[in-house]
Order: structure tokens, then C-alpha cells, then sequence
């Protein structure tokens, strides 16, 4: 069964930082990119980052560029997600999620699993 | 950008349920569609505008290609109750809808 679990949020204030962490079971984790999405309380889904499996490509949102900084180990099968300077519009529930992204006669790019989610609270 | 329609809907067990999904550009079919319950991580239905993710009723299906989205529910069940968000992958940042609130 594919498992995510996300783990490292809490209170923090503005200016702060957190990592957050996601650890996958279930599937052969190092053979997939992997993403963050948040959601501020009562609001929407907002993509925030992606790395593909081996680390080389990387994207982020230009709400956290330059603040966030995502990352992987496969031989722990975890993901992680450095938020520095965190502001209170950060403040949200955070999940990992498992992308899948593939050519096959047309393009595809989705998220199939989801971990639970870890809320960020960003407050003095 | 993606806009949905409408925000929030009532309707009853057994109806045939439409939810639209706007692009502000053409995204060619590169849209999926999530189920998000209250308290719950969102969860695939609909990828690549029309497949049935593997496990999702068949009650549910996608349509729809360039710039125009739907989402129909064909016989809607209490368990239905949940926010239905579409998703663009044509370009960065992937972008979500904001939402349509589905009440029983």
C-alpha cells in the first residue's frame, strides 16, 4: 500500500523557518518525482514545488521562490521541504504528494497519492 | 488561470451533477480533476482531461479539450459530498481551480 507521511510542521513566527518532511512506502520511491501542495485554512489548493526523482529538475511557485527550498533523499525515501522566512500567508496545511509524469502518445502529469498533510502556522 | 462553476451546488441522490472547469489559455487536454472530502487529502479522479483514475466509480467522467472543462456526476451519491478542483499542467505553475462545493 503507497503511504506518504508528512511530518515537521508546528508554530512558528514570521521570519521563521521549518522543514518540513514527507517518507514514502509502498512504491519504489526513488523512481518518482514527487511535489508539495498547501492549502491555506478554508481556502483552495496551491502548488508550491516539484523535484523529479533524481534531483535534476526542480520547480517552484514565485509565491516561495527564493524562500523555499526543496529536496530528496531516496536512500531514506523522503522528501523535504527547507521554508525559510516565512511569512503568515504560509500558514496552511502542506501535503506531499506523488507525481506521476509520463509521455504516452499524448502528455500527462497528475498527483495519485497524497500524504495526510502537516499545518504550517505562521504567527507572532 | 482556472475558473470553476459554480463555486458551490445542492443537488440530490441520483442527479446528474456538471461542474465546469475554464482556462484562461488554451491547455489542450492537460487538466485533471480532484476530489477533496472535508478533512481529507485531495484525491485523483480524472487525469488528462477524460481518463478514470484505476478505483474512481464510474459514476464520474471528464471532458472537454482547449479551453473548456466538465465534470459530470451521473447519479449522484451521499458520499459525493466533497469540493471538486480542477488542475492545469500545460504550463508552470500548475495552477488549481477554486473550487466547487458539492452538497447533498
Amino acid at each position: 500500500e503507497v503511504q506518504l507521511v508528512e511530518s515537521g510542521g508546528g508554530l512558528v513566527q514570521p521570519g521563521g523557518s521549518l522543514r518540513l518532511s514527507c517518507g514514502g512506502s509502498g512504491f519504489s520511491f526513488s523512481s518518482y518525482d514527487m511535489t508539495w501542495v498547501r492549502q491555506a485554512p478554508g481556502k483552495g489548493l496551491e502548488w508550491v514545488s516539484y523535484i523529479s526523482s533524481t534531483s535534476h529538475t526542480i520547480y517552484y511557485a514565485d509565491s516561495v521562490r527564493g524562500r523555499f527550498t526543496i529536496s530528496r533523499d531516496n536512500a531514506e525515501n523522503s522528501v523535504y521541504l527547507q521554508m525559510n522566512s516565512l511569512r503568515d500567508e504560509d500558514t496552511a496545511v502542506y501535503y506531499c504528494a506523488r507525481d506521476r509524469r509520463y509521455s504516452s502518445g499524448d502528455y500527462y502529469w497528475y498527483f495519485d497519492f497524497w500524504g495526510r498533510g502537516t499545518l504550517v502556522s505562521v504567527s507572532s | 488561470q482556472m475558473t470553476q462553476s459554480p463555486s458551490s451546488l445542492s443537488a440530490s441522490v441520483g442527479d446528474r451533477v456538471t461542474i465546469t472547469c475554464q482556462a484562461s489559455q488554451d491547455i489542450s487536454n492537460y487538466l485533471n480533476w480532484y476530489q477533496q472530502k472535508p478533512g481529507k487529502a485531495p484525491n485523483l479522479l480524472i487525469y488528462g482531461a477524460s481518463h478514470l483514475e484505476r478505483g474512481v466509480p464510474s459514476r464520474f467522467s471528464g471532458g472537454g479539450s482547449g479551453t473548456d472543462f466538465t465534470l459530470t456526476i451521473n447519479g449522484l451519491q451521499p458520499e459525493d459530498t466533497a469540493t471538486y478542483y480542477c488542475q492545469q499542467y500545460d504550463t508552470l505553475p500548475l495552477t488549481f481551480g477554486g473550487g466547487t462545493k458539492v452538497e447533498i
